[in-house]
């Protein structure tokens, strides 16, 4: 089972707000994603951890993103001082054998 | 760098046609190639996967080769159905020995009717 839940689904905020989202893998997986998907588009990578070692972010991200996966398991996406244009589908991803992307549902982020 | 191109859509057909979606791609080594599958409001769903040249994936009557040669990994079905109805997206990742940040085609909206 390489399962992946993510929390919430739906997320409706002000800007200027902060906001957490939370992937849980069902299995373990040593690599995990993030990414992000407005429509139309594909996913755009943002981070990804090797266990609890954050060893890529996107050059694209900015400093108000920070994600954590504090004990290789779980990992959290923080967004700060929230802006319209951060209003996408944020994706957690699983990296298999050939690094195949198991994908959870997806986070919906509104901000108004 | 890395990077896939995919036919743009929608691609329009009738329940039962032959599906053909192109995609090609440039890498630096021997990337592993991936179709995705995206249902309306759904995170993406692995369909396929080539490891190495001349592989063939295949699920769900989907096929895709992987051609060296072209740098093409074509997605097809011999007989689509409506819930076939999505965005299918090509993808590649160079995994070890290279990077492990995969690329992402832009997608391409199949739309079946009945």
């Amino acid at each position: 089972d390489t399962g992946v839940s993510q929390n919430p689904r739906h997320k409706i905020t002000k800007r200027g707000q902060n906001v957490t989202f939370r992937c849980d893998p069902i299995s373990e997986h040593n690599r995990l994603y993030w990414y992000r998907q407005t429509l139309g588009q594909g996913p755009e990578f943002l981070t990804y951890f090797q266990n609890e070692a954050q060893l890529e972010k996107s050059r694209l991200l900015s400093d108000r993103f920070s994600a954590e996966r504090p004990k290789g398991s779980f990992s959290t996406l923080e967004i700060q001082r929230t802006e319209q244009g951060d209003s996408a589908m944020y994706l957690c991803a699983l990296g298999g054998l050939y690094n195949e992307q198991f994908f959870g549902p997806g986070t919906r982020l509104t901000v108004l | 760098g890395d990077s896939v191109t995919q036919m743009e859509g929608p691609v329009t057909l009738s329940e039962e046609a032959f599906l053909t979606i192109n995609c090609t791609y440039t890498a630096t080594g021997y990337p592993s190639l991936f179709w995705y599958v995206q249902y309306p409001g759904e995170g993406l769903q692995l369909l396929l996967k080539a490891t190495k040249a001349d592989d063939k994936g295949s699920n769900k009557g989907f096929e895709a080769t992987y051609r060296k040669e072209t740098t093409s990994f074509h997605l097809e079905k011999g007989s689509v159905q409506v819930s076939d109805s999505a965005v299918y997206f090509c993808a590649l990742s160079e995994g070890s020995g290279g990077s492990y940040i995969p690329t992402f085609g832009r997608g391409t909206s199949l739309i079946v009717h009945p």
